[in-house]
């Protein structure tokens, strides 16, 4: 078990446009959650899915985000018309059952 | 959202000395967890704390789940180079079902 994956690590883009990223949790979790973090902050709650039921969206969450766990492995997180705002750190983490949550590598997404 | 608040902010201390920080919440919780996190890396877990009362330790560090519910500690014992990095506390609510809420963070800085 390699631990939870995140994909890409970095991304760069230009304000408007779509981006996407995934996370590949640790096998058997069936909790996947999505964090955002700003520089010098702590992560800030996205959403939250047990298996592929997204069970939780905070209200950060604008119409503008967008997240998928279709098989309840792997999720996506879409961001469409990118403003610079977005530009954080998307993490990413998953646990079994408990609340003990164990958190990817992360992407860090810039948008110019 | 829930408030978490850290302190100190950060510190600066030799190796080899013991190092003390806390997280405090005007609210309750049920779970509290200590992450550290490296530049360009997602939160590692160190120690999760299930019970009031809890006091658990992780080789050097030791992490105590106050009394009140509202508070926690995290203890670092003989400080060494590789201990650098920002520790966050994160803590749920027993109201706000899977959320968790993180601190901001204490950053330590470990002069060899």
């Amino acid at each position: 078990d390699t631990g939870v994956s995140q994909d890409p690590r970095h991304k760069i883009t230009k304000r408007g446009q779509n981006v996407t990223f995934r996370c590949d949790p640790i096998s058997e979790h069936n909790r996947l959650y999505w964090y955002r973090q700003t520089l010098g902050q702590g992560p800030e709650f996205l959403t939250y899915f047990q298996n592929e039921a997204q069970l939780e969206k905070s209200r950060l969450l604008s119409d503008r985000f967008s997240a998928e766990r279709p098989k309840g492995s792997f999720s996506t997180l879409e961001i469409q018309r990118t403003e610079q705002g977005d530009s954080a750190m998307y993490l990413c983490a998953s646990s079994l059952h408990t609340d003990t949550q164990y958190f990817g590598p992360g992407t860090r997404l810039t948008v110019l | 959202g829930q408030q978490l608040n850290q302190s100190p902010q950060s510190m600066f201390i030799q190796e080899g000395e013991d190092v003390s920080m806390n997280c405090t919440s005007s609210s309750i919780f049920n779970t509290w967890l200590w992450y550290k996190q490296e530049p360009g890396e997602g939160p590692v877990l160190l120690i999760a704390l299930y019970k009031a009362g809890e006091l658990t330790s992780n080789g050097r560090l030791t992490a105590q789940f106050g009394i009140t519910r509202k508070d926690s500690f995290l203890n670092i014992s003989a400080s060494i180079p590789s201990d650098v990095g920002i520790y966050f506390c994160a803590g749920q609510h027993p109201n706000t079902g899977n959320q968790f809420y993180f601190g901001t963070g204490t950053s330590l800085t470990v002069i060899p």
